[in-house]
Formats: structure tokens, sequence, C-alpha cells
């Protein structure tokens, strides 16, 4: 049962234009939600997170929507630079979890930013 | 800095041995946790520590087991292998910010492990 869901397996996008990854989630008693990037034969790398309180957290280039009624969050980035070409994660933390790190990965998204 | 750094990065194992992995946090950071990430897919929790004492376990048999030392390192084992267990293995450290705060883990770059 997969409670982090990332329907797109691939995108590509052209160099400067907007990016956006999507993420869905089942499980209602998630309260934090978070994006990272990951490079190959790298770990994960923190990108952007938000809280379920918000529905917008934005730095840089980056923005995370959050819409709880949909359970939707989504990743902008904008503009898209070629650097940018990785998996990207979403990841989500259930409201019970205490110490806060046990945090329920989907699948990934490659995106591939063209020049 | 340094990041969260993971020993070895890379292990070949036979089916039955056991393993164990090591992981040193960012400095300060007291919580560490491991995932495992089988291709194709995200990684998946197994195992929180915080202050050395196990905070959050993950859906994984018993052949799976951690420790966290006071210095914060943390060793993640496991024995009698199968080859499922092949997968890049990671470890994440997090500040502390008490418990019911949220906040972000920083991974360091996982141990690859096959075994055959």
């Amino acid at each position: 049962d997969q409670q982090v869901k990332q329907n797109s397996p691939s995108l590509s996008v052209q160099e400067g234009r907007i990016s956006i990854l999507n993420c869905d989630y089942t499980n209602s008693m998630f309260d934090y939600f978070l994006w990272y990037k990951k490079y190959p034969a790298e770990g994960p790398t923190f990108l952007i997170s938000i809280s379920s309180i918000k529905d917008k957290n934005e730095d840089g280039r980056f923005t995370v929507f959050l819409n709880k009624s949909a359970k939707h969050l989504s990743l902008h980035i904008v503009p898209s630079q070629p650097g940018d070409s990785a998996v990207y994660f979403c990841a989500a933390k259930h409201r019970v979890d205490n110490y806060g790190q046990n945090f329920v990965f989907g699948p990934g998204t490659r995106l591939s930013v063209l020049p | 800095d340094a990041g969260v750094t993971q020993s070895p990065t890379h292990l070949i194992k036979t089916r039955g041995q056991h393993v164990t992995l090591r992981c040193s946090p960012i400095s300060g950071h007291k919580s560490v946790s491991w995932y495992q990430q089988v291709l194709g897919q995200g990684p998946q929790f197994i195992f929180q520590y915080y202050e050395k004492e196990e905070r959050g376990r993950g859906n994984f048999p018993d052949r799976f087991s951690a420790r966290q030392f006071p210095n914060y390192s943390s060793e993640l084992n496991v024995n009698a292998l199968l080859l499922g267990d092949s997968a890049l293995y990671l470890c994440a450290s997090s500040r502390d910010r008490g418990r019911f705060r949220n906040t972000e883990a920083f991974f360091g770059q996982g141990t690859r492990l096959t075994v055959v």
C-alpha cells in the first residue's frame, strides 16, 4: 500500500522554463512534507519542506504547494537549470511520529532539464 | 563542517553472511536514522535512534538491528543476508529540535550492498 505516490516517473523541461513535480498521499495523518533531490552515487539532498498548517513555502527558485483537501503537493522550480536534472523524492511524516525521522518516501520522479 | 559520513561505500557479501554498516552524523546531531533504498524505489525507513535509544522501527525483519554509541555514531547490522537485501543503505542525521518539532534529515552518500 503506497502511501506517497509520484505518478510521473520522468519529466523533461526546457532550461529556463518551470518544472512542476507532483506528489499525492493517502494518509490524512501526515503533518509534514519534504522534497529531496538525488544525484547518482550521492545521498538525497534536502530541498524544501512544508508543515500541514501552511499551503505554500518558498525558498529561492523552489516553491512547494500543499492542498490538504486533495492530499496533493507539488514542487515548482523556476527557472529550471540543467543542474536541476536529478531524481526528486517527495516524503511525508506521520503526526504521531514524535521523534520525527520516520519519513515515508514516494518512488521518485526523474527530472531532465534540457539546455 | 563534514556532512553525514558512511562506511564502507561499497560492499559485496555472500548469502548467509552478516554485515555491519557504519555512520557518523553531522557534528551536534543526536538523531540518526537508517533507510534502505532498492533500485527504482524511494528510501524505506528501517530505524531511528535518538540519544542512544531506539525511537522508531520500520517493517523489517529481526535480522536487521542497529545501535547508537555515546558519540552519536551508529551501526546497522544485518544477519543471514538474503539476495533481496541488496540495496543502497542510507544513514541520515537531524538537529535536536526536541520532540514534536519537525525537522529535515540530512543524508550520507550511502553504502551500496550487493549480496551474491
